[in-house]
C-alpha cells in the first residue's frame, strides 16, 4: 500500500505563530484529506485537495500531486488550533492511507 | 443537519460478551467504513461497504462483522470481543461509492465522533 509520512511529528507553537505541516507519499494519488483531530477525539474535515490550493480563513493547503506531497499551512496560529493534524490519500484502488499524524499544541 | 452518527460513545464491556457499535448517516452516502485509532498504530480500516449488500474487508477485520442492509446503517459487531479491541472507533463515510473520486461534494469522507470501546 502507500506509504503516507508527515512531519514534524511534534510541533509547539506560541500563539500567534505561523507553520508548515507536511505529508509524503509513496505513489500517485486519486486524492488526498487533511483532517484535525481536536482533543476530545473527534476528527475534522479541514481539506479536500487532489492538486492545487485551498483556502478557509487561518488554514490553506497545497498538494502537488506530481511530486507527491501536501502542505498544510496554520497562520496566526491560536490555542484552539491544538490536535493532531492528518493527512489521508485515496489510492487509485481507492483505499484510504493515514499519516501517523503531526501533534500541534499551541501555547497561550 | 448531515452527520454521521455512532453509538455507544463509551462502552466498558467484558471478554466474549457480543457487542454492536451502531453507525447511522442522513446523507443519503453510498459508501460506508470503519477504523479503528491505536496508539503508535494511527487509523486502520477494519470493514468498508460501496453499497447496500455489499461489505469488503480492510486492513483489520479478523474479529469484525459488519453488515450492510440498508443504506444509512453499518453496525459493526464484536461477537466475541478480546482485550486487544480495546480502541477508538471511528465510522466514516461518502456520497461516492468510490472515496476520494470527484469533488468535494462527493468524494469527502466523513467521519463520526468516535466510539472509544475498552474490553476487560
Amino acid at each position: 500500500g502507500i506509504q503516507v509520512e508527515q512531519s514534524p511529528p511534534d510541533l509547539i507553537l506560541q500563539e500567534g505563530a505561523n507553520s508548515t505541516l507536511r505529508c509524503n507519499f509513496s505513489d500517485s494519488v486519486n486524492n488526498l484529506q487533511w483532517f484535525h483531530q481536536n482533543p476530545w477525539g473527534q476528527l475534522i474535515n479541514l481539506f479536500y485537495i487532489p492538486s492545487g490550493t485551498k483556502q478557509n480563513g487561518r488554514l490553506s493547503a497545497t498538494t502537488v500531486a506530481t511530486e507527491r506531497y501536501s502542505l498544510l499551512y496554520i497562520s496566526s496560529s491560536q490555542t484552539t488550533d491544538s490536535g493532531v493534524y492528518f493527512c489521508a490519500v485515496v489510492s487509485n484502488d481507492y483505499k484510504l492511507s493515514f499519516g501517523a499524524g503531526t501533534t500541534v499544541t499551541v501555547r497561550a | 443537519e448531515a452527520q454521521v452518527t455512532q453509538n455507544p460513545r463509551y462502552l466498558i464491556t467484558v471478554t466474549g460478551k457480543k457487542l454492536t457499535v451502531t453507525c447511522s448517516q442522513n446523507m443519503n452516502h453510498e459508501y460506508m467504513s470503519w477504523y479503528r485509532q491505536d496508539p503508535g498504530l494511527g487509523l486502520r480500516q477494519i470493514y468498508y461497504s460501496m453499497n447496500v449488500e455489499a461489505t469488503d474487508k480492510g486492513d483489520v477485520p479478523e474479529g469484525y462483522k459488519v453488515s450492510r442492509k440498508e443504506k444509512r446503517n453499518f453496525p459493526l459487531i464484536l461477537e466475541s470481543p478480546s482485550p486487544n479491541q480495546t480502541s477508538l472507533y471511528f465510522c466514516a463515510s461518502s456520497l461516492s461509492s468510490f472515496p476520494g473520486q470527484g469533488p468535494s461534494d462527493t468524494g469527502e469522507l466523513f467521519f463520526g465522533e468516535g466510539s472509544r470501546l475498552t474490553v476487560l
